[in-house]
């Protein structure tokens, strides 16, 4: 069955500080890997990835695929309060349409 | 439209009745998908659309759900005999590129309650 495990669940963290994210998967067919921020009710996109080794950074976020390990982090440098969410990880097999989401990341970055 | 449009916003229903949820995907986009969230859990695929193919139904907890996509647009969500185990908030994404593959766009979602 494919599944997507994030960890960890919750972190707390002071602005200013560094975190790491993880997600691995267990797909068929592995297509892509997404992540998300969700902050009220719809999540946003943040990156999309496909190939290993290849770093995709936005501002003070940044993240990298591990296909060989079956993995994937999201870096936060320097983070906000404005960080504070909920960080989704999603896998897209070729086998459906859908994605498969993980539990999700609860950050909460403290002033 | 700009953007996935979902209604109603927050639906308080009683133990027992239908509920129907709706979500108007972005203009042009072939493929709709439906998704829950319990409270701190994570997203549970229920349904996917693509174009004129048959649903992916896999994800449907129960007969007591249904979905449907009329003309290719928007699709409404039927949960039939509610039970507070329906509670959640119910998203809707669409995607251009079959599979999500250039990324989802969600709605805002429709927190359902069930008392």
């Amino acid at each position: 069955e494919d599944k997507v495990v994030q960890s960890p669940l919750s972190l707390v963290v002071h602005e200013g500080d560094t975190v790491t994210l993880n997600c691995s998967y267990e797909v068929t067919n592995f297509r892509s890997l997404l992540w998300y921020k969700q902050e009220k009710k719809a999540p946003t996109f943040l990156f999309m990835l496909t190939s290993s080794g290849i770093e995709k950074k936005s501002g003070r976020l940044s993240s990298i695929l591990d296909k060989k390990e079956l993995f994937s982090i999201l870096n936060i440098t320097a983070t906000q309060t404005g960080d504070s969410a909920i960080y989704l990880c999603a896998v897209n097999s070729s086998n459906t349409g859908k994605l498969i989401f993980g539990q999700g990341t609860t950050l909460q970055v403290k002033p | 439209g700009a953007g996935v449009s979902q209604s109603p916003s927050n639906k308080v229903t009683e133990k027992g009745k239908d509920v129907e949820l709706r979500c108007d995907p972005i203009s042009g986009h072939t493929a709709l998908y439906w998704y829950r969230q319990s409270l701190g859990q994570g997203l549970e695929f229920l349904i996917y659309f693509q174009g004129n193919s048959a649903p992916d139904k896999s994800g449907l907890p129960s007969d007591r759900f249904s979905a449907e996509r009329t003309g290719g647009s928007v699709s409404t969500l039927t949960i039939q005999r509610t039970q507070q185990e329906d509670s959640a908030v119910y998203l809707c994404a669409s995607s251009l590129v079959p599979g999500g593959l250039g990324g989802y766009t969600f709605g805002s979602g429709t927190r359902l309650t069930v008392v």
